[in-house]
């Protein structure tokens, strides 16, 4: 089975700095690749799916990148109320695999 | 409106069996992937199962064998059956289209 692999897996930073999360795949995937924010006590939201396609209502400071085995999540300005844990998955094939979760703080 | 509406957990002694729910409307099932996810108390998301549109299903490792997807066309929704259920099958339980999720129900194993 594919592994996703997610790092870090927290970071703290200060409100307005860029922000990128990381995952990876042990075999390519092409772009069937999703990225969720859950915050504390939610239900996960999904953001980003097909690797950089912007799911509707998400503010334009998240995007995605990639393709194959590496992917990246981006948050161009970190704002208080993007804190929460971040879930890359993987929906090429079965398993429908997630990464391990990034947990982002305000430092 | 797209809504998923799960039932059916609860307090179940180990070995026991349960079977979830997942009532949707303002889409058709059949004709999406659905999923269940669960996540255990502290933990990361885990993917459980898929049924595709076509029928096919497919199962993380951990229930392979113990749990079973399937879908009800008429009602529109979405069941996992759970059987010989573990302390470690504890977790909140989300059924999920890629771009909406439930609300999820809680299954606690235990004696």
């Amino acid at each position: 089975d594919i592994q996703m692999t997610q790092s870090p897996s927290s970071l703290s930073a200060s409100v307005g700095d860029r922000v990128t999360i990381t995952c990876r795949a042990s075999q390519g995937i092409s772009n069937y690749l999703a990225w969720y924010q859950q915050e504390p006590g939610k239900v996960p939201k999904l953001l980003i799916y097909a690797a950089s396609t912007l799911q509707s209502g998400v503010p334009s400071r998240f995007s995605g990148s990639g393709s194959g085995t590496d992917f990246t999540l981006t948050i161009s300005s970190l704002q208080p109320e993007d804190v929460a844990t971040y879930y890359c998955q993987k929906y090429n094939s079965a398993p429908w695999t997630f990464g391990q979760g990034t947990k982002v703080e305000i430092k | 409106e797209v809504q998923l509406v799960e039932s059916g957990g609860g307090l179940i002694q180990p070995g026991g069996s349960l079977r979830l729910s997942c009532a949707a409307s303002g889409f058709t099932v059949s004709s999406n992937y659905m999923s269940w996810v669960r996540q255990a108390p502290g933990k990361g998301l885990e993917w459980v199962s898929v049924i595709y549109s076509g029928g096919s299903t497919y199962y993380a490792d951990s229930v392979k064998g113990r749990f079973t997807i399937s879908r009800d066309n008429s009602k529109n929704t979405l069941y996992l059956q759970m059987n010989s259920l573990r302390a470690e099958d504890t977790a909140v339980y989300y059924c999920a289209r890629l771009e909406s999720w439930g609300q999820g129900t809680l299954v606690t194993v235990s004696s």
